[in-house]
């Protein structure tokens, strides 16, 4: 257990649908990051939250995001849900700028 | 835009055998190079975050090292063990935004 927990685990959703991925950063982590991984493709950044305030942006798309509450946690929202949006999604915190400490992910599948 | 390379995109080798891969990336507004462990089925696992030029790190029977100026680091593991199949990450993080910009990973597979 990395101390950083993502829920659900698996998402199976309709396309034009909306869902929320969930992650509870580890214990005393102000930073949490969002990523995407699509099908052969890397590691994507998203989103970065530090203390509640987004602090840097990816290639997020207008259809997706995210906030960070004051207890820490954040939530991604995508909305719109397309095919192509299908991938597994990483959760990450860390202390400042330091190493992340992944989640587990959630797999989203798109029908 | 940021660049991540990273060579071999995989690697076969016998246990026993030392290897090691590159990862090259933008040598303008450097903060920080990370190395993640990524085995399958699991969550990528930092291995190292590396600051300065001429950084040297060493985790067991892995190593890194860092050279900020040409924009390249190397990841070397001695003595490769089955265990230590998995994909290597690297990540640039530039001075001048938050992202960390992952390389696509070289995927390593040690066979006994």
């Amino acid at each position: 257990d990395s101390g950083v927990t993502q829920t659900p685990k698996h998402l199976i959703t309709a396309t034009g649908q909306r869902v929320t991925l969930r992650c509870s950063p580890r214990s005393g982590d102000l930073s949490v990051y969002w990523y995407q991984q699509s099908l052969d493709q890397g590691l994507q950044f998203l989103i970065q939250y530090y203390n509640g305030e987004e602090r840097a942006k990816g290639n997020i798309l207008e259809r997706f995001s995210a906030q960070q509450f004051p207890d820490l946690h954040s939530e991604l929202n995508l909305s719109s849900l397309e095919l192509g949006d299908s991938a597994l999604y990483f959760c990450a915190s860390s202390v400042g700028a330091g190493k992340h400490t992944f989640g587990s992910g959630t797999r989203l599948t798109v029908v | 835009i940021l660049n991540v390379e990273q060579s071999p995109q995989s690697l076969h080798v016998q246990e026993g055998d030392s290897t090691n891969f590159t990862c090259s990336f933008p040598s303008s507004n450097f903060y920080a190079l990370h190395w993640y462990r990524w085995e399958t089925a699991k969550s990528p696992e930092a291995l190292f975050v590396m600051t300065l030029n001429g950084d040297e790190k060493k985790k067991g029977r892995i190593s890194a090292t860092l050279n900020t100026k040409e924009g390249y680091s190397y990841l070397y593991i001695k003595g490769s063990q089955p265990e230590d199949s998995a994909t290597y990450l690297c990540a640039f993080r530039s001075s001048n935004t938050g992202k960390l910009i992952f390389g696509q990973g070289t995927t390593l597979q040690v066979k006994p």
